[in-house]
């Protein structure tokens, strides 16, 4: 495709419901990032893959959350026991891994959670 | 990485320049300046970087000053779609998983 694609668009869970949000990211991009925003904020970084291995996932902020990557492409981040806390924008983004640069991050339209 | 300081807002006239400024008095000197906007509902678009030389591309000019302290974004001629927000993010580059570090960056308005 064209860009990074994400679904669904909008979800709205209800407390303690489990959420599967997807990444089409631009084919051939071996980087992947998850990203996360609270309204009126910047993102803040949530995981990172290199192809299929999950090299970073520091920023995730609690053991509900977890991402993978089986094949190297499709990402998917997954909430368990969403909590209204998890409100956000979730951005993915994927990046070329060039010698030089500059791995440029480019990201999707996100995915609006409501959890209510 | 290294925290940054951007002015919260900022208006600009249609078709004037637009100067965003950005403060990074503590960068290192393997880590390079990104900037990257958002308009309202979508992701994040990479901008420009640089390292010390000023840089320029079909979208904006970077200004960074010998001291690598602070840089200037310049939009020579902006338009009401250039109204977004705008990241100042400093970054150890050319890694591939190195991630980027938001702050809460300068909203810009362009007006008519």
């Amino acid at each position: 495709g064209a860009g990074v694609s994400q679904s669904p668009r909008y979800k709205v869970a209800k407390r303690g419901q489990d959420v599967a949000l997807r990444c089409d990211p631009i084919s051939g991009h071996v980087s992947l990032f998850w990203y996360q925003q609270a309204l009126g904020q910047g993102p803040e970084f949530l995981t990172y893959f290199q192809n299929e291995a999950q090299l970073d996932k520091s920023g995730l902020p609690s053991d509900r959350f977890f991402a993978e990557r089986p094949e190297g492409s499709v990402s998917t981040l997954k909430i368990q026991r969403t909590q209204q806390e998890d409100s956000a924008v979730y951005l993915c983004a994927s990046s070329l891994v060039k010698l030089g640069g500059p791995n440029e991050q480019f990201f999707g339209p996100g995915t609006r959670l409501t959890v209510l | 990485d290294a925290k940054t300081t951007q002015p919260t807002s900022m208006d600009c006239a249609e078709g004037r320049a637009a100067n965003l400024p950005c403060n990074h008095s503590t960068i290192s000197g393997n880590e390079y300046v990104y900037w990257y906007r958002q308009i309202h509902s979508q992701g994040p678009q990479y901008i420009i970087h640089g390292l010390k030389n000023n840089e320029t591309n079909e979208m904006a000019s970077l200004i960074i000053t010998e001291d690598r302290k602070s840089s200037t974004l310049i939009l020579p001629h902006a338009t009401l779609r250039d109204t977004a927000v705008y990241y100042c993010i400093v970054r150890v580059a050319l890694t591939s998983g190195s991630r980027l570090t938001f702050g809460e960056g300068t909203q810009l308005t362009v007006n008519p």
